[in-house]
């Protein structure tokens, strides 16, 4: 079974710039969640989805970052227009449950983006 | 458990069995206890998850007292593999996402 692939692995763009990161969740999982890590910080929630719908985005920084999951299946996160603080590491994870118990996040490699 | 307390960092030897103990105290009656573990450049993995008492699986175990407000992930004759970063973790929100702390670097030395 494959599992939660993410594009581009790195991502280098100059500030002023626009770039899209995408997830394909494991095939099945309704929740997608993600993440990020920026420098010297721990990992902090971003955003989850259920199938298509955005079911929480409490932790989208700005209205720069924008996420979409067309027809429940891959999602994209854009950064428009990119600010140097938006380096990082953006995971993004998925699970076929929502809830504690068994409830198990697959993660994706990550993208590293570097904002110059 | 949005708040965790563990180790910054611990370092073992192989063959070692290495117990990294992770401070909960405002754990809440339906919070689970789970575990990830990062390797260097790859997202965060699932290891253990427990309510209470003990669970083990083929990776690690997991021991919880009876106030749960701690827990202690054992892992069992490490190998240089284990070198990572572990997470004691909860879940928090509408949307379950998870609460990162700063984990614990474990580096086993040869």
């Amino acid at each position: 079974e494959a599992g939660v692939t993410q594009f581009p692995s790195h991502s280098v763009i100059e500030k002023g710039q626009t770039v899209t990161l995408r997830c394909d969740p494991i095939s099945g999982h309704d929740n997608l969640y993600w993440y990020r890590r920026v420098m010297g910080k721990e990992i902090k929630f971003l955003l989850h989805f259920v199938k298509e719908s955005k079911q929480d985005e409490s932790g989208m920084p700005n209205n720069r970052f924008l996420a979409e999951r067309t027809g429940g299946t891959y999602s994209t996160l854009k950064v428009q227009p990119a600010e140097l603080e938006d380096s990082g590491v953006y995971f993004c994870a998925s699970s076929p449950y929502l809830g504690q118990e068994n409830n198990e996040q697959f993660f994706g490699p990550g993208t590293r983006l570097t904002v110059l | 458990l949005a708040k965790t307390t563990q180790p910054i960092s611990m370092d073992s030897y192989e063959g070692q069995e290495v117990n990294i103990t992770c401070s909960h105290n405002n754990i809440a009656t339906n919070d689970y206890i789970t575990w990830y573990q990062q390797f260097p450049s790859q997202g965060p993995r699932f290891i253990i998850q427990g309510y209470k008492t003990k669970v083990t699986n083929e990776v690690a175990s997991l021991f919880i007292p009876a106030d749960r407000k701690s827990s202690t992930l054992s892992l069992p004759r490490v190998s240089l593999s284990d070198t990572a970063v572990y997470y004691c973790l909860g879940y928090s929100g509408s949307a379950r996402q998870l609460t990162f702390g700063s984990g614990t670097q474990l580096t086993v030395l040869p």
